[in-house]
């Protein structure tokens, strides 16, 4: 089984629909993250979480909330998907003593529509 | 602002034929930068940290090295299996944790 386990792995979706990712973890992390990444833009970070009373905003948070659950669940939400939500996206997670070594899941693609 | 940039966007090479991949940055305080690799369809995988210029890190057939102002992915003798998208990022905003991704440098190794 992956570490890092997001679903769904894709999904298609229509313009104001709520969509719902999720992430679990086996890694025992504290630290979780969610990216996006779109073609010629690379990864941008959406949210981050260092802890499960701890959430943050990252680069690109508008029109996105996130929720952390337990300490291996951290699911981010799509509350009125837009087309320009279209993108993969990936969490992530990492330990607090190897920085910028980033473990992450296998990506889930969104698209709408 | 911090910035990465890497160069080039894509690359093919022959089976064999050496090469690098440049990631130039420009951040106030370097903490560290990172290489990962990207399959297709999959996620990031993490390669190599480094911390301060001069220091070297190799992995198979990879070398990452660092100066102030740039790093470069040294591939040698590359194989077909070492295609793939090479990322460098920085750690930016308050936790170092917080990595900011380049663009990516596509790679194609032709048998």
């Amino acid at each position: 089984d992956a570490d890092v386990t997001q679903t769904p792995r894709n999904r298609i979706t229509k313009t104001g629909k709520r969509i719902m990712l999720e992430c679990s973890q086996t890694k025992g992390h504290d630290r979780m993250y969610w990216y996006r990444q779109d073609p010629g833009l690379g990864l941008r970070l959406i949210y981050y979480s260092f802890d499960v009373k701890d959430i943050n905003k990252g680069e690109i948070s508008d029109g996105y909330s996130v929720s952390r659950q337990a300490q291996a669940k951290f699911s981010l939400s799509l509350e009125s998907a837009i087309p320009n939500q279209t993108a993969l996206y990936f969490c992530a997670t990492s330990d607090w003593t190897q920085t910028g070594e980033l473990f992450f899941g296998e990506g889930s693609r969104l698209t709408v529509l | 602002e911090d910035q990465v940039t890497q160069s080039p966007e894509a690359l093919r090479l022959q089976e064999g034929e050496s090469s690098s991949l440049n990631c130039s940055y420009t951040v106030s305080g370097l903490r560290g930068l990172f290489w990962y690799r990207q399959d297709p369809g999959k996620g990031p995988e993490f390669l190599f940290t480094l911390y301060s210029a001069g220091e070297e890190k190799e992995k198979e057939r990879l070398k990452a090295t660092l100066t102030k102002k740039e790093s470069f992915l040294h591939i040698t003798a590359p194989k077909p299996e070492d295609s793939a998208t090479y990322l460098c990022a920085v750690p930016s905003g308050t936790g170092a944790n917080n990595l900011f991704f380049g663009t990516g440098t596509r790679l194609t190794v032709i048998p």
